[in-house]
Parts: C-alpha cells; structure tokens; sequence
C-alpha cells in the first residue's frame, strides 16, 4: 500500500464506548498528524508527534488519547465522547525540510474516518 | 483575529472564465504558504505552494503579498474539474500548519 491509510472509514458510537482510530503512512515521513474537520469550519490541529514524540497539542479534550509507537503509526484513542465531537477526523504525514520543521514542506492526508457519537 | 481568513464564497463561473481570490493570516512571522485542494467528501490535496515571487503552474497562479499578509490564488480557463474548495494553508511555527475554512468553487457548464 502507498500513501496514508486510516481505519475504520466510519465509526458511530455511543457517549460510553472507547474506539480507536489507526493511521499508517508509507512514505517514510518523520510527522504526523491528527485533524478534526467539522462542517463548514476549518480543519483544527489536534496532535503533532516528529520522530514519535508529541510536539504539539492544540488544547485537546482528555478524551481524545493520541498514540505513537513509531513514526508509520498512529492512534488516537476516543472514550466518553460527546456528539459535538462528531465530525471527519484526518490524518496526515510530512518530512522535514532544510528550512526546518515539516511545516515547510507537503502534508499528505488519509482519507479520514468519519466518525458519529450518538 | 483568525489565524487564516477565506471568503467562503461560493464563486459560480462559467467555463473558461478566470476566477481569484485571497486569503489573509495573521501570523506575520510565517514563512511557509500553500493552496490545497479539497474535493466534496474527499481529503485535501496540495495545489501548489507560494513563493515569495509568486509562482504559476498552469492554470493555476499565486501571489504572497507579505506587506499586506495576504495570499491570491487565480484560475484560468477554468474547467467543471476545478470545481472544488480551495484551502489556503499557513504555517505558525515548524510542526503546526492553519488552515482556512476554504473558498468553494463551482464551475458550469
């Protein structure tokens, strides 16, 4: 497989579940992301890990838990979710650039799991 | 003030008719700017990326106007594949990226 692959595509879930969303990018790239993207608003960033550790988080609810094991995968745990948590959540990786940070260079994204929390 | 600020639209042209329009941000310490594309229900892609002297690809052209802090992007000769939600992209710091709410664009027949 190429690119960045996220599984599942859809998710409902009830407010007491805990689900896992799984990323995985093949393109050897050092970041990756976590967007949540709700109707007719801008894709929020969530998380960021380079080279598996947390660089960013962009004032997260608790009951989203991300995880990393290494820099293909990633996980963003969901438990006791709200249903303004419904919403398409992306994923997406880059590489560093010379002028820095990944920042700088192309995200290339998943294409999401589109969750709903009843 | 929002980090990056689009006119949402939507932008309705006709075929072959040449469209533009900008985006703004805030952060005047950005160095990094993007357009990506985004298809109804789809995951963006990236159009292209600005530089400082404005670059063309195709159809396609950017403007960085860092005075003003603002982005352009012009389609020319648009086609019904244009037809999409255009996303501009600024960087805030080496790992965060903002994105606009997007411009919808419809081309017509």
């Amino acid at each position: 497989e190429t690119g960045v692959t996220q599984t599942p595509r859809h998710l409902v879930m009830g407010m007491t579940n805990k689900k896992s969303l799984k990323c995985e990018q093949h393109l050897g790239h050092n970041a990756m992301y976590w967007y949540k993207q709700s109707a007719k608003k801008p894709l929020e960033l969530m998380f960021v890990y380079n080279f598996k550790e947390q660089t960013e988080n962009n004032s997260v609810p608790s009951r989203f838990s991300p995880e990393c094991p290494n820099s293909s995968h990633l996980f963003l745990h969901l438990h006791t979710l709200q249903p303004e948590d419904s919403a398409l959540y992306l994923c997406a990786s880059s590489q560093d650039s010379l002028a820095g940070g990944a920042s700088y260079n192309e995200q290339f994204f998943g294409p999401g799991t589109r969750l709903t929390v009843l | 003030r929002k980090e990056v600020e689009q006119d949402p639209g939507p932008f309705n042209v006709p075929e072959g008719a040449t469209v533009a329009f900008n985006c703004t941000y805030s952060n005047s310490a950005s160095q990094s700017f993007f357009w990506y594309r985004q298809d109804c229900r789809k995951e963006p892609k990236l159009l292209m990326s600005v530089y400082s002297s404005g670059n063309e690809d195709g159809r396609f052209t950017a403007q960085l106007n860092r005075a003003s802090q603002y982005i352009s992007l012009l389609i020319r000769d648009s086609k019904l594949s244009d037809s999409a939600t255009y996303l501009c992209v600024v960087n805030q710091n080496d790992y965060k990226l903002s994105f606009g709410a997007g411009t919808t664009v419809t081309v017509r027949a």
